[in-house]
């Protein structure tokens, strides 16, 4: 079964806006990466946070993980329209390969 | 570095046909997996190796077989295709146990007639 589940499935925003997304997952893990996926395309690593930190920034990406809640959320300040993507998250357990949830679809309108 | 590669792009097969799905990189990564992905499913892992001459099963390992002779190469063979194998196969590989990124290939998008 898969460890992690995103949601919402499908986010629509306009440009400027804020998307926050969210993931929750099932067992203990060692970190927890966020991934983008445009249509057709594989999968490109946008953010890792190690199972001991709380919150991590990379320019307009912001990543909570609270591990006690096995929870995260990515939050994308000021979206544009070049966000428009699939988004996942991936975590690993014993075996340290990702494994994915079913992702959440974002448009952003210009 | 041309990272993670696969061929072919795209593939159909008739039912009980053979192939392999190449993937190879040139990283000097330890790490390599197989995903397939199907609508509404995200990404489901197949096979994954640790090493040269190291893999295991993933969620969805039946219909599918793998062997790493090289640290570069992780070929997946399907020995006798079904129409349920019908989808995107990523190839991704990493460098080493923890803390790091996995890199994707473009996929190839397969279809079983």
């Amino acid at each position: 079964s898969q460890q992690g589940e995103e949601d919402p499935q499908a986010l629509s925003i306009q440009e400027g806006e804020n998307a926050t997304m969210n993931c929750s997952y099932k067992t203990s893990i060692n970190n927890l990466q966020w991934y983008r996926q445009n249509s057709g395309r594989g999968l490109v690593h946008l953010i890792l946070i190690r199972s001991n930190e709380r919150e991590k920034h990379s320019g307009r990406l912001r990543v909570t993980l609270d591990t006690s809640k096995k929870s995260s959320s990515l939050l994308i300040t000021a979206s544009r329209a070049a966000d428009t993507a699939s988004y996942f998250c991936a975590t690993d357990g014993g075996s340290y390969i990702p494994t994915f949830g079913r992702g959440t679809s974002l448009i952003v309108h210009p | 570095n041309a990272g993670v590669t696969q061929t072919p792009k795209f593939q159909v097969l008739k039912t009980g046909q053979s192939m392999t799905l190449q993937c190879a990189q040139d990283m000097n990564h330890e790490y390599m997996s197989w995903y397939r992905q199907d609508p509404g499913m995200g990404l489901r892992l197949i096979h994954y190796s640790v090493g040269a001459g190291i893999t295991d099963q993933g969620e969805v390992p039946n219909g599918y077989n793998v062997s790493r002779s090289t640290t570069e190469d992780f070929p997946l063979r399907l020995l006798s295709a079904a129409p349920s194998q019908t989808s995107v196969y990523f190839c991704a590989s990493k460098q080493g146990r923890s803390y790091n990124e996995q890199f994707f290939g473009p996929g190839t998008r397969l279809t079983v007639l």
